[in-house]
């Protein structure tokens, strides 16, 4: 399979503890994209990266969040101290063409539920 | 603000029962509108790109359009495999990030 790849597929974490998450673009893909969506929402932008650099950040993605594209290649997303507000679809897209943010190929999401 | 709104919520159709979505769009300065189609627990599937008011795309069932306020997603003889979230979405200009609106859910029963 040559689409965007994301993992784990499901994470449930308590309160307080700190998760990973991972996206391996389309390999000749530059641009990477971090997007989070709450059930009945539409996916809302957090982040993007072309090659490794970090462009974009959205204002609404406070402090506990942080995302790396070491190399241009794949790209973690990382959430420290969990709130229950966390709790979302994680999806990750990639893209080739600048300037067209818009066509974006998806992956499939990494579920974070937090108890 | 740059503000994208979808309606309705949800529509359900009778398999052949055509229908239109709408999305509307309050920006700045549009760069280009996207649909895209999300089925349950998948990401978005990209659909269409809309550049300027007047354009028109199409695929299969499916055709867009755009004004200079609003776009609409016409859906000619559904079929139930159309079913899905379909989601509107804004590029601003100057920016390289999306604003989508809150999508339609369709369901077409046969």
């Amino acid at each position: 399979d040559t689409g965007v790849s994301q993992d784990p597929r499901h994470k449930i974490t308590k309160r307080g503890q700190n998760v990973t998450f991972r996206c391996d673009p389309i390999s000749e893909h530059n641009r990477l994209y971090w997007y989070r969506q709450t059930l009945g929402q539409g996916p809302e932008f957090l982040t993007y990266f072309q090659n490794e650099a970090q462009l974009e950040k959205s204002r609404l993605l406070s402090d506990r969040f942080s995302a790396e594209r070491p190399k241009g290649s794949f790209s973690t997303l990382e959430i420290q101290r969990t709130e229950q507000g966390d709790s979302a679809m994680y999806l990750c897209a990639s893209s080739f063409r600048q300037g067209f943010a818009g066509e974006l190929f998806f992956g499939e999401g990494s579920r974070l539920t937090v108890l | 603000e740059d503000q994208v709104t979808q309606s309705p919520e949800a529509l359900r159709l009778q398999e052949g029962e055509s229908s239109s979505l709408n999305c509307s769009y309050t920006v700045s300065g549009l760069r280009g509108l996207f649909w895209y189609r999300q089925d349950p627990g998948k990401g978005p599937d990209f659909l269409f790109t809309l550049y300027s008011a007047g354009e028109e795309k199409e695929k299969e069932r499916l055709k867009a359009t755009l004004t200079k306020k609003e776009s609409f997603l016409h859906i000619t003889a559904p079929k139930p495999e159309d079913s899905a979230t379909y989601l509107c979405a804004v590029q601003v200009k100057n920016t390289d990030k999306l604003i989508f609106g809150t999508g339609t859910r369709l369901q077409v029963f046969p």
